[in-house]
């Protein structure tokens, strides 16, 4: 139980265009997912705290409009990436806080890497 | 703020060899700790969490125990396999308000084993 996936797991995008990446909580229902963004050989940095129906809670130095996060159900969240440039190339992670098991254990999604050229 | 600092790596060991990666932590009220492994080319997974001083978190063979009075919640293994080959990451996860609550990361230990 509790898996988390993402979708798609790698990108290629040209710079200017914007990626969606999909979060799924596969067999569980997940009121708050977390965004996180890790570069190589760098600890996992949370963007932003995304609940199910309201606005996503972004960190210190984060750009919400660039990006841009939704959370329209209790088993997706997705991360848009608006008007990439080379420096959004990273390794975006998701996970799901799964609430019944214990409120803080996290479920992390396998990642998605973004190369933007 | 809340921060944790674990041992840099890469750690290189033969197969039984016993393990050590010290992992320090910073943190205000009674955080939660947690050790989470990364394959090559996968997610992060959880390995094993203590949720309280004095507990001892176990699972696969590794375990830590959460020592408050040094701050530390040291990950060990007696016997490691190629398998293990992996980043390890040591996380707290406190209240940033209210029924909030974020995970905090050290920057991860890259274990090697070789036969």
């Amino acid at each position: 139980g509790a898996v988390v996936s993402q979708h798609p797991s790698r990108v290629i995008c040209k710079s200017g265009t914007s990626v969606k990446i999909e979060c799924r909580s596969l067999d569980f229902q997940a009121t708050t997912m977390f965004w996180y963004r890790q570069f190589p050989k760098q600890s996992l940095m949370l963007m932003a705290t995304s609940n199910e129906g309201s606005k996503a809670t972004y960190e210190q130095g984060v750009e919400k409009d660039k990006f841009l996060i939704n959370h329209a159900s209790l088993t997706l969240s997705t991360l848009t990436v608006t008007s990439a440039h080379p420096e959004d190339s990273s390794f975006y992670i998701c996970s799901a806080r799964l609430t019944g098991e214990g409120w803080e254990t996290q479920y992390f999604g396998p990642g998605t890497r973004l190369l933007v050229l | 703020g809340n921060s944790v600092t674990q041992m840099e790596g890469p750690v290189t060991l033969s197969e039984e060899a016993f393990l050590t990666i010290n992992c320090t932590y910073t943190a205000t009220g009674y955080p939660s700790l947690f050790w989470y492994v990364q394959y090559p080319g996968e997610g992060l997974q959880l390995l094993l969490k203590a949720t309280k001083a004095d507990d001892k978190g176990s699972n696969k063979g590794f375990e830590a125990t959460y020592r408050k009075e040094t701050t530390s919640f040291h990950l060990e293994k007696g016997s490691v396999q190629v398998s293990d080959s992996a980043v390890y990451f040591c996380a707290l996860s406190a209240s940033s308000g209210g029924s909030n609550y974020k995970l905090t990361f050290g920057k991860g230990t890259l274990l090697t084993v070789n036969p």
